[in-house]
């Protein structure tokens, strides 16, 4: 069964790099038609989309984040990575990893769609 | 970016009711609609898919419907593990995003 675990700091200081990475286990992470996504929830807010990588290292992000956001991934050690760059205290959030897939009956459609199953999510704070 | 908006943003019902949630996109999504349940300190667990099939594990009493830009979520008789907030997200476009949250609370 798949799994997926987020790990880093919990505190980075304003205009520094916010890194987390997702441990993933259970499964390949190089299938074909399956993404991996990031997340986030400010405290008391929706869910926003920050980004997602393919196997290959082809990447989507978000364009409101995009100038901001670096994503890469290893597949030998399955694990993918977020970096955000020049945080504000706007970035505050619950962080989530995510499976991110269009699949049904076997088969996958080569762009992404909905995020399944999702990590446990990591608050990082954005304070000094 | 394609806009999703979500009613209402509360909801009070008792456990046995029958409830809708509605979720509007601002341009027509096809089918390419997902929702998603969240509890307090978890993450959102997906419910269903493709605006109407519903993921494995997910009790029947849930059902999806629509396509285009209206789109709803059915509790055919709500249980008390169903109080929870409730989220759809379009994925028609290569920026996915989501409706702002349904908070479902017992009355």
């Amino acid at each position: 069964q798949l799994q997926m675990q987020e790990s880093g700091p919990g505190l980075v200081k304003p205009s520094e790099t916010l890194s987390l990475t997702c441990i993933v286990s259970g499964d390949s992470m190089r299938k074909n038609g399956y993404f991996w996504g990031w997340i986030r929830q400010p405290p008391g807010k929706g869910l926003e989309w920050i980004g997602s990588i393919y196997y290959s290292g082809t990447t989507h992000y978000n364009p409101s984040l995009k100038s901001r956001v670096t994503m890469s991934v290893d597949t030998a050690k399955t694990q993918f990575s977020l970096q955000l760059h020049s945080v504000t205290a706007a970035d505050t959030a619950v962080y989530y990893c995510a499976r991110h897939s269009d699949c049904s009956g076997g088969s996958c459609n080569s762009v992404p769609g909905y995020f399944h199953p999702w990590g446990q999510g990591s608050l990082v704070t954005v304070s000094s | 970016d394609i806009q999703m908006t979500q009613s209402p943003s509360t909801l009070s019902a008792s456990v046995g009711d029958r409830v809708t949630i509605t979720c509007r996109a601002s341009q027509s999504i096809s089918r390419w609609l997902a929702w998603y349940q969240q509890k307090p300190g978890k993450a959102p667990k997906l419910l269903i898919y493709k605006a109407s099939n519903l993921e494995s594990g997910v009790p029947s009493r849930f059902s999806g419907s629509g396509s285009g830009t209206e789109f709803t979520l059915t509790i055919s008789s709500l249980q008390p593990d169903d109080f929870a907030t409730y989220y759809c997200q379009q994925y028609n476009t290569n920026s996915y995003t989501f409706g702002q949250g349904t908070k479902l609370e017992m009355k």
